[in-house]
Order: structure tokens, then sequence, then C-alpha cells
């Protein structure tokens, strides 16, 4: 079974703050690199889908960087908000289906 | 509107009563899974379909079945439910080609006693 790591597994911010949060995956047989928030009692909504060493994708104050060679994801959220509360997964896409980590589950206080 | 739809939504039954999670998608997808999720254990793959009639294994098989007759439909079934299969249950689709993200359904929690 393949190891997708995500760390920290929890994290506290104060409202206002800037985070950052990190995935880790197998660096051969890449095929592209998924970020998915998911909100208490509700589905996984995807939030990018990278696919290229280097890629960096954006998405109002949320953005994340990709770097397939050491095998690692970065995503950062600018200046958080409540609204941002949720769990992060990332999901790595090899020559298998989707393997996902166990998520970042991110807390913002206000 | 494109989606997922798992039904029922929650649904307690008692060890040994068959039962099925019904999925459907309307985004003409070619792929489908079945995940489940335990705390502390994240999202773990159950079965998955490339495409009609086309299933394989996931991680956690063990106790499911699952059918892709048509390219919408693809049902989850536990043929003799037992308590360790009680968890929170999700459905999601995703075209083939290219880096298509998963749309997933709104879960389905279920309870085995």
């Amino acid at each position: 079974i393949l190891n997708v790591e995500q760390s920290p597994q929890s994290l506290h911010v104060q409202e206002g703050d800037s985070t950052n949060f990190t995935c880790s995956f197998p660096s051969s047989n890449f095929y592209a690199l998924h970020w998915y928030r998911w909100e208490t009692a509700k589905s996984p909504e995807a939030l990018f889908v990278m696919t290229l060493n280097g890629d960096e994708k954006k998405k109002g104050r949320i953005s994340a960087t990709l770097n397939t060679k050491e095998g690692y994801s970065y995503l950062y959220i600018k200046g958080s908000q409540p609204e941002d509360s949720a769990t992060y997964l990332c999901a790595f896409h090899g020559n298998t289906p989707l393997v996902f980590g166990k998520g970042t589950r991110l807390s913002v206080i206000a | 509107e494109a989606q997922v739809t798992q039904n029922p939504r929650y649904l307690i039954t008692v060890t040994g009563k068959k039962l099925t999670v019904t999925c459907s998608q309307n985004m003409n997808h070619e792929y489908m899974s079945w995940y489940r999720q335990d705390p502390g254990l994240g999202l773990r793959q159950i079965y998955y379909s490339m495409n009609v009639e086309v299933t394989d294994k996931g991680d956690v098989p063990e106790g499911y079945k699952v059918s892709r007759k048509e390219k919408r439909n693809f049902p989850l079934i536990l043929e003799s439910p037992s308590p360790n299969q009680t968890s929170l249950y999700f459905c999601a689709s995703r075209g083939l080609s290219g880096a298509n993200v998963l749309t997933f359904g709104a879960g389905s929690r279920l309870t085995v006693l």
C-alpha cells in the first residue's frame, strides 16, 4: 500500500494568521496530486489537481505547490478565516487509483 | 446540477441483514469508487470501477460487493453486515482522462448493531 503522509495532523491558528501544511508522497510513478477540502458534516470538495513538477495553483487565499522529484506538496492559506476551518486532504495518483492521506485538520479561532 | 447521489444517507441495521447502498452520478463519468471513513484512518478505498462491467478491489474490500451494470450506477452491497462495517461511506466519480478530480456524494452513515 502506498504511503501518503500529511503533517501536521491538526493545527489551531488565530484568525488572520497564515499557515501551511505538507503532503508527502512517493516520488516514482507520479501522475497527479489532488487537494480536497472537507468541512464537518459535508463531503470532500476538490481544491486543486496538479500534474507537473513546479506547478503552483491558487484559489483565493489558498495556494498549493508541487515538487514531484522529492515527493511533496505544500498547501498555503493566507490570512486564515473561521470559514477555512476544515480537514484538508491530499491524494496521490500514480499507477494505482487515488491514495488519500489522513488529512490535516485546521481550526481557525476568531 | 452535476452530482453524485447516495442512498440511504443514514441507516441502522442488524448483523447479517443484507443491505445495498446506491450511488448514481449524472456526469457520464467512467470512474466510480467507494470509500469508507473511520476516525484516525482517513478515507480508505473499498472498490472502484473504471467503466461498465469493470470493477477492482481497493484497500479494504472484505465484506463488500459492487456491480457496474450501467455507467451511472455503482451500488455497494453488504451481503452479511457486521459491526466492524459501521462507518461513514462515500461514493465518488470522475472522468478518466487527464487529471480529473473526484466528485463526492453526500455520504451514508451506516450503523450495524
